[in-house]
Order: structure tokens, then sequence, then C-alpha cells
């Protein structure tokens, strides 16, 4: 199995400031990540998949970049609606594990 | 527009079984795989299960490996998950999740909204 760790745990930042959300992968993924948005109450939502794709919707303040085993998320300038906790998956094969998050507060 | 609506969650003792469904509109539904993905309160995603768009391929984690089952009829347009031998562990909001395409081992494009099963004696 795969193993995803995600760093930090959680992130203080305010609004208007970027936030850098990295994802480490126990082995080789290729492009086959994703990243999740999930809010209090709500299912995950997904923002980027392959690495770098947007998923439909999802606004260009939100970027992924990476390869193999190291990853990141970027939001390039928060919003008071992206407060939310962030999961990278893998998808390369089955089971497909995703990290355990990392939760972006205000600061 | 696409929709998943999961049922079938509840109350159940240890040792017992439920059977949750997945409803599915919007979209055709036989040219995407899907799965379903647990969480328990206040902890993160786990991928428990997946099928390929006609069910000919389907994988487990290995934490319900060998207790839950998962199946889907594509003229019901319905995704379900029988699960037995419920453990404590087992207590979580499950999603049923579309993948991005018919196959395995994807990214996940739409959710339901979940539904709860608590293993509770």
């Amino acid at each position: 199995e795969i193993v995803m760790t995600q760093s930090p745990a959680t992130l203080s930042v305010s609004p208007g400031e970027r936030a850098t959300l990295s994802c480490r992968a126990s082995q080789s993924v290729s492009s086959n990540l994703a990243w999740y948005q999930q809010k209090p109450g709500q299912a995950p939502r997904l923002l980027i998949y392959g690495v770098s794709t947007r998923a439909t919707g999802i606004p260009a303040r939100f970027s992924g970049s990476g390869s193999g085993t190291e990853f990141t998320l970027t939001i390039s300038s928060l919003q008071s609606e992206d407060f939310a906790v962030y999961y990278c998956q893998h998808y390369t094969v089955w089971p497909e594990t995703f990290g355990q998050g990392t939760r972006v507060e205000i600061k | 527009e696409v929709q998943l609506v999961e049922s079938g969650g509840g109350l159940v003792r240890p040792g017992g079984s439920l059977r949750l469904s997945c409803a599915a509109s919007g979209f055709t539904f036989d040219n995407y795989g899907l799965s379903w993905v647990r969480q328990a309160p206040g902890k993160g995603l786990e991928w428990i299960s997946g099928i390929n768009w006609n069910g000919g391929d389907a994988g487990y984690a290995d934490s319900v490996k060998g207790r839950f089952t998962i199946s889907r009829d594509n003229a019901k347009n319905s995704l379900s998950l029988q699960m037995n031998s419920l453990r404590a562990e087992d207590t979580a909001f499950y999603y049923c999740a579309r993948g991005q395409r018919p196959g395995i081992a994807t990214a996940f494009d739409y959710w339901g909204q979940g539904t709860l099963v608590t293993v509770s004696p």
C-alpha cells in the first residue's frame, strides 16, 4: 500500500496570503495524484487531478505541481471560502490512499 | 446534473450486517467506475472499495476485505455495498464517489452527501 503523508497538519494563513500544502508518497505515483477540499458537514470536492489539472469550476488561484513522490497544492491568494481541510490522494493502483489532511485555518 | 444519493445507513450491533445503496442520476452510469470512501467522525478519508464500469473488476481495502462486497446494477443506475461482520471501527460516514473513467483507480469527480453507519452495542 502506498502511504501518503501531508504536511503541515495545520496551516494558519491570513486572507489574501499564499498557502502551500505538501504531499509525499511512499513510492512513485507518477502523475496519478489528486487534491480534494472538504468543508465541515460537506462531502469532499475534487480540486486537482493529474497533479496539475484543475477540475471543472475550480478557480485559477488553485494550482498543483510535483512529480513522482513530492507534490504541492498552492492557493495563491486565500479567500474566506478556502478555509477548509485539504486531502491529497493517489490513484495509481488499488488501494487508492489519501493523506491525513491539512487544515487551513484563518490566522 | 450529476447526483449520487446514498441510503441504508443506521445503527447496527457489532457482528451485524447492513447494505448501503447509492442511486445515481444525471450521467451515463455504465461509463464510469465507482467507489465507496468512508470517513470516521472527525477523521480523514479512507477508500474502502471500488468497481469498474461493468462490475467485472472490484477491489477492497484490507480493512474490509472478506467482510464487505461491492456491486452495481447498471440497469437501475445503482451501486451497493453489503457490509457483514461489522465492527466498532467501521463507524463512519460512507460516501459513494464517481470515478473519472470506466476503469479502476481514478480520481473522484462527484461525491454523494454520505450516509452514517454507527456500529455500537
